[in-house]
């Protein structure tokens, strides 16, 4: 069965700082993977995925996501973080024909 | 462009009584996906359409949930009877996929469903 993990159930960081989410996976043959950000009372926003080609992927908001297929990982970052980052995170993977797993979502505060 | 619409945004009902919701989908969206979530966690998918078909309801408890998608397009979810444990928000999604290949899930607001 697939699954998606998120170790950090909260992440905190100073503004202007680097923002890193953590995100692995356990998805048979080539994976499907997004990100996606939730903020209170809101449906969930899609922020970015990778399916084929470039490891690095750039999304919105400054956002990208390294995909790395040894350590079946596909970390969130953003070089530079923002108060208005502060939400929940949700990382999804799945196999081609398969329903998304998403993952139990990490709280990232971002403090002035 | 109109995103994914859900109705009612709450409810609150007393247990044993029934609920419906009602989810209108991203005009051209040929995938549609009704989740629960609880709070604190992720999303769990409870049915998958594509098109008309019911491709993966794997995940809902056929018993009390049942689902339809008239038409390909609008999707009503339902419980019959609700139980306390069904208090949580209910979201639905759709997407453009083609040949089980995944595309981005554009979200609604979600209904918070509360069981009394």
């Amino acid at each position: 069965a697939q699954s998606v993990a998120q170790p950090e159930d909260q992440v905190n960081v100073a503004e202007g700082n680097p923002l890193t989410v953590k995100c692995t996976y356990s998805v048979s043959g080539n994976p499907y993977l997004f990100w996606y950000v939730q903020y209170p009372n809101r449906g969930l926003q899609f922020l970015l995925k990778y399916i084929t080609g470039d490891n690095l992927v750039k999304g919105s908001y400054g956002f990208e996501a390294e995909f790395n297929k040894s350590q079946t990982s596909f970390h969130l970052k953003k070089p530079s973080a923002l108060v208005s980052d502060s939400a929940l995170y949700f990382c999804a993977g799945g196999a081609a024909g398969n329903k998304l797993t998403f993952g139990g979502g990490t709280r990232v505060l971002v403090k002035p | 462009e109109a995103g994914v619409v859900q109705s009612p945004r709450y409810k609150i009902i007393e247990k044993k009584q029934p609920v419906a919701f009602w989810c209108n989908p991203i005009s051209g969206h040929n995938t549609l996906y009704w989740y629960r979530q609880n709070l604190g966690q992720g999303p769990e998918l409870l049915i998958r359409y594509e098109n008309e078909e019911a491709v993966d309801d794997s995940q809902l408890p056929k018993d009390r949930f049942s689902a339809e998608r008239l038409k390909g397009v609008d999707s009503t979810l339902k419980i019959q009877p609700a139980e306390l444990g069904d208090s949580a928000v209910y979201l639905c999604a759709s997407s453009l996929d083609h040949g089980g290949r995944h595309n981005e899930q554009f979200f609604g607001p979600g209904t918070r469903l509360t069981v009394l």
